[in-house]
């Protein structure tokens, strides 16, 4: 079945970075683009970016530019969000999701992955 | 871009409907249908309800519904069920590339 399968939880210091894995299955990996979402203990959802997976092309959030990298690798299946330069407020769990039409962006999201908290602390 | 904004909360009976708006801007729910709805229960991850405005992915009850006036889109839920009680979210894209996510409502089934 088609499913996204995140790396487990972190914790790290502020200033620090944290990449997050995403590995899919079930589909043809580089057909559907892939966004990042990530959730603030309770607070909302919020779109980081995402990334062609067949391409490698990104486009990001505003608020992100500079600060978080999208990459893939098509031969094992995975992407990857980089956040750099952590803060206390980048403590959240961090989502991947499947776009939900093949080889464009239809800002809907039909496959999501279960999360990963990544937990900022000194 | 500012986050689009729903109400951050809404009730009704079981059985009655439920209409949560989504109100954005000229520049994202007002020229484009590319608005997606979630229901995020506590602690897991969020689920598609309704595409492109109107659309209704496959396993998702007819209850759901949704819709889109100038720049506010609205979801529907009518027949209401203790399950729906969940958050729910609105995504539109924003143009240049960029989405932006609605504020979030909390149903609550009375």
């Amino acid at each position: 079945q088609v499913q996204l399968v995140q790396s487990g939880a972190e914790v790290k210091k502020p200033g620090a970075s944290v990449k997050v894995s995403c590995k899919a299955s079930g589909y043809t990996f580089t057909d559907y683009y892939l966004h990042w979402v990530r959730q603030a203990p309770g607070q909302g959802l919020e779109w980081m970016g995402w990334i062609n997976p067949n391409s490698g092309a990104t486009s990001y959030a505003r608020k992100f530019q500079g600060r978080v990298t999208m990459t893939r690798d098509a031969s094992i299946t995975t992407a990857y969000m980089e956040v750099s330069r952590l803060t206390y407020d980048d403590t959240a769990v961090y989502f991947c999701a499947r776009d939900g039409e093949r080889a464009y962006v239809y800002w809907f999201f039909d496959v999501w992955g279960r999360g990963t908290l990544v937990t900022v602390s000194s | 871009q500012s986050a689009l904004t729903q109400p951050p909360s809404a009730s009704a009976s079981p059985g009655q409907s439920v209409t949560i708006s989504c109100t954005g801007t000229s520049s994202d729910i007002g020229i484009y249908n590319y608005v997606s709805w979630y229901q995020q229960h506590p602690g897991k991850a969020p689920k598609l309800m309704i595409y492109e405005v109107n659309k209704r992915p496959s396993g998702v009850p007819d209850r759901f519904s949704g819709s889109k006036s100038g720049s506010t889109a609205s979801l529907t839920v009518s027949g209401l069920q203790a399950e729906d009680e969940a958050d729910y979210y609105c995504i539109s894209y924003a143009g240049s590339n960029i989405g932006v996510f609605g504020t979030g409502t909390k149903v609550t089934v009375l």
